[in-house]
């Protein structure tokens, strides 16, 4: 089945401590990206990837860091994380450069910083 | 920035009855997206209309889009219990990182 996981789904941790959450496709698609869902604020992106090894930043990429070294996976660390991350978080990816077909959702992380 | 604005911001029905979501955004677009949410999970990709087209059906769904007047709706015809969700719609545009710029979304409750 098409689809695109995260793991872990809930995750409830202390300010500072490092975590991170995985993202993983196979649907062989070239752009991932990550999101925040924040009640007020809707979705934004925090960094999106084109291809291995390309990442960028996207609209509030701080505190967050990425990685791309297969094309199947796009892990989202934070390296010490504090209360105002606490959200729930999505990854996506799509066909080609992700502004042309549709992105496909993961089921989403509730992270909560103490 | 929020770039699309959603109307209304939530809509009561009985099942059987239509539902007409509205989006509204600010910039020119390559495509405009639909999506649902159930109760805090996952983002459910429902249908995708591009700048050069007017409208599109799926199923139950029809979506229309005006790009003149930068506006665009969503119509669930014969609602359902099943379709009480939130629905989004996102927007893309060229060069900007593949970065989906989603309204506030409107919750939608379908009372059986």
């Amino acid at each position: 089945e098409a689809q695109v996981t995260q793991n872990p789904r809930y995750l409830i941790t202390v300010t500072g401590k490092k975590l991170t959450v995985t993202c993983s496709q196979n649907m062989n698609h070239e752009y991932m990206s990550w999101y925040r869902q924040d009640p007020g604020l809707g979705l934004r992106q925090i960094y999106y990837s084109m291809n291995v090894e390309a990442t960028d930043k996207g609209d509030v990429p701080e505190g967050y860091k990425v990685s791309r070294k297969e094309k199947r996976n796009f892990p989202l660390i934070l390296e010490s994380p504090s209360p105002n991350q606490t959200s729930l978080y999505f990854c996506a990816s799509s066909q080609d450069r992700g502004d042309y077909n549709e992105q496909f959702f993961g089921p989403g992380t509730r992270l909560t910083v103490l | 920035s929020q770039q699309g604005e959603e109307d209304p911001q939530a809509l009561s029905i009985q099942e059987g009855e239509n539902a007409t979501m509205n989006c509204s955004y600010k910039t020119s677009i390559n495509n405009l997206q639909w999506y649902r949410q159930n109760s805090g999970r996952g983002l459910v990709h429902l249908i995708l209309i591009r700048s050069n087209e007017r409208e599109k059906h799926s199923g139950r769904l029809r979506v229309t889009l005006d790009t003149s007047k930068k506006s665009s709706s969503l119509l669930i015809t014969a609602s359902r219990a099943a379709d009480t969700a939130s629905y989004f719609c996102a927007t893309a545009t060229y060069n900007q990182g593949g970065k989906l710029i989603f309204g506030q979304g409107t919750e939608l409750s379908v009372k059986p």
